[in-house]
């Protein structure tokens, strides 16, 4: 099992502030990287996915990847209560069907 | 229309029997896979296959046998039951080798051993 780590939390925010998620991987050949959200017996759904050195930004949310430094990140502006979810960092190792998940972050916004 | 489908979604059985649990898609990908996740939300790659040909093992038990007829369904069968074996099991598909496109998750089977 190739080593993605993450802060398993669990992580609390109020509502409105950023909450911030990391995770380390150990593969330097990793290629693609993808943040999942998973809610309570739910499957988990991607929410962002990065592929280059920098940030990327989609609404509320900013995934920051450096490869350098193996760690990507996520930023959750504005955190809302429906943000309240485990996320899940995932690396590909782009030599095909090697997706290797981190141990999740639990994530509670308080209201 | 379900794009990747499990079934069952809860199965509960006793130590020692042997289980199926099914994966469909109707997404036409090539690539499908299992994957188990414990009670800590840790989501642990088990078995991909590519095509019907399986690509990775990731050292699990030889109890779990994958099975794959066509390239639809990828059938999850686990002989001897063990109670470390409750979990769940998610099925999950991808375009193509490489193609570092997101994964598309069933909803999960949730095994429980008695």
């Amino acid at each position: 099992q190739k080593e993605v780590e993450q802060n398993s939390g669990p992580l609390s925010v109020p509502e409105g502030a950023i909450a911030s998620l990391n995770c380390t991987y150990s593969d330097r050949v990793s290629q693609s990287f993808f943040w999942y959200r998973q809610y309570s017996g739910k499957s988990p759904e991607l929410i962002m996915s990065i592929y280059s050195n920098g940030d990327k930004e989609d609404g509320r949310f900013t995934a920051q990847l450096n490869k350098a430094s193996q760690y990507v990140s996520l930023l959750i502006r504005d955190s809302q209560p429906s943000d309240s979810a485990t996320y899940l960092c995932a690396v590909n190792l782009n030599t095909g069907n090697q997706f290797y998940f981190g141990t999740g972050t639990s994530l509670t916004v308080i209201p | 229309d379900t794009a990747v489908s499990q079934t069952p979604k809860y199965l509960v059985t006793q130590m020692g029997n042997d289980k199926s649990i099914k994966c469909e898609q109707n997404l036409g990908h090539d690539t499908m896979y299992w994957y188990k996740q414990d009670s800590k939300k840790f989501l642990k790659i088990m078995f991909s296959y590519n095509n019907k040909e399986l690509i990775i093992n990731e050292t699990v038990p030889n109890r779990f046998s994958p099975k794959s007829p066509d390239k639809a369904h990828l059938n999850l069968h686990i002989n001897s039951l063990e109670l470390g074996d409750s979990a769940v099991y998610f099925c999950a598909t991808e375009p193509g080798a490489a193609t570092n496109e997101k994964l598309f998750f069933g909803s999960g089977t949730q095994l429980s051993v008695l």
